[in-house]
Order: structure tokens, then C-alpha cells, then sequence
């Protein structure tokens, strides 16, 4: 299997700054990543497909990039409603994975 | 709108039986693979299952294998995890999603979760 590993696996923040959170697959999986952002009691939400892939609808302060292992989530100037927690995920290969989640917290 | 609304969850004992259900609305639902993925309380992610747009094609993860069978029933636009022999790891919400493209890929659509809760 696939083994995600994000890091940092929290981030203390504060609004306005810029926030990087990377991903590591323990194999390559081209571009098949996705990122996802979570907040408490609610089901997760598509924010990147494909490393790079913004979804429609989500603020363009968030980005994405990698290729074959290395992957990073970039929120530039966070937003209140952006602290939350985020999980990066492949899809190149069954068994999907997930990484552990990387909590952001106001500072 | 696409919609995905699971049902099913509840208590039940350890070795014991549920079937949970995902009836999905908004979207042409052949076309799509649609999974399972589970969240322990205070825990990250885990998929579970997947099933192909046509439905043949299933995918379980090892922890479910044997135990766990997802299937979907095009003339319901609904797909099903049914799931014996429950362990008290099995406790978690568990979401049904939809993925971006008839084989698989990542989820753009979630439901709001269902509980099933492992104990005696």
C-alpha cells in the first residue's frame, strides 16, 4: 500500500498569513493527489484534484503542486473560515490512502 | 444539486450486522464510482470501499475484506455497504462519496455521514 505522510501535522497561524503544508507518498503516484479541507462535525471538501486542479467554486488563495512523491497545499493569506483541518489523498493506485491530517489553528 | 444521503448507522454489538444505504440524486449516477470512507471519532480519514460506475468493479480495503461488501442498485441510484461481523474498530461515521469519473479518482461530493457505533 501507498503510505501518505503530511507534514507539519498542525500549524498554529494567524489571519493573513501563508500557510504550506506538504504531503509525501511512499511511492510514485504522478499526479493522482488530491487535497481536501475538514472542519468539525462536517464531511470533507474537494479543494484540489490532480496536485494541481483547483475545484470549482474554492478560492483561488489556495494552490497546489507536486509530481511523483513530493506534494504541497499552499493557503496564501488565510482567511478566518480557512482554519480547518486538511488531508492530502491518492488516487493512483487501490488502496486509496490518506495522509494523518494537518490541523490549522488560529494563532 | 447532487445530494448523497446515507442512512443505516445505529449500535449495534460486536459480530453483529448493518447495511448502510446511499441514495444519490443530481447527477447521471452510471457515470460514476461511488466509495465509502469511514472516520473514527477524533481520527483521520480511511477509505473503505469502492464501487465502478457500472458496478462491476468492487475494491475493499484490507481491514474489510471478507467482512464488508459494497454493492449498488442503478434502478434505486443507491449503493450499499453491507457490513457483518463488526468489530469495535469498526466504530466510526462512515460517508458515502462520489467520485470524479466512472473508475475512481478522488471524491468532489460527500454525504453528511452516518454513525455506526460498535459495542456491547
Amino acid at each position: 500500500d501507498i503510505q501518505m505522510t503530511q507534514s507539519p501535522s498542525s500549524v498554529s497561524a494567524s489571519v493573513g498569513d501563508t500557510v504550506t503544508i506538504t504531503c509525501r507518498a511512499s511511492q510514485g503516484i504522478s499526479v493522482w493527489l488530491a487535497w481536501y479541507q475538514q472542519k468539525p462535525g462536517k464531511a470533507p471538501k474537494l479543494l484540489i484534484q490532480t496536485s494541481s486542479r483547483l475545484q470549482s467554486g474554492v478560492p483561488t488563495r489556495f494552490s497546489g503542486s507536486g509530481a511523483g512523491t513530493d506534494f504541497t497545499l499552499t493557503i496564501d493569506s488565510l482567511q478566518p473560515e480557512d482554519f480547518a483541518t486538511y488531508y492530502c489523498h491518492q488516487t493512483n493506485i487501490f488502496p486509496y490512502t490518506f495522509g494523518q491530517g494537518t490541523r490549522v489553528e488560529i494563532k | 444539486e447532487v445530494q448523497l444521503l446515507e442512512s443505516g448507522g445505529g449500535l449495534v454489538q460486536p459480530g453483529g450486522s448493518l447495511r448502510l444505504s446511499c441514495v444519490a440524486s443530481g447527477f447521471t449516477f452510471d457515470d460514476y464510482a461511488i466509495s465509502w470512507v469511514r472516520q473514527a471519532p477524533g481520527k483521520g480519514l480511511e477509505w473503505v470501499s469502492t464501487v465502478s460506475g457500472s458496478g462491476g468493479t468492487t475494491y475493499h480495503a484490507d481491514s474489510v475484506k471478507g467482512r464488508f461488501t459494497i454493492s449498488r442498485d442503478t434502478s434505486k441510484n443507491t449503493v450499499y455497504l453491507q457490513m457483518n461481523r463488526l468489530r469495535v474498530d469498526d466504530t466510526a461515521v462512515y460517508y458515502c462519496s462520489k467520485s470524479i469519473r466512472s473508475a475512481g479518482g478522488c471524491y468532489d461530493f460527500w454525504g453528511q455521514g452516518t454513525l455506526v457505533a460498535v459495542s456491547s
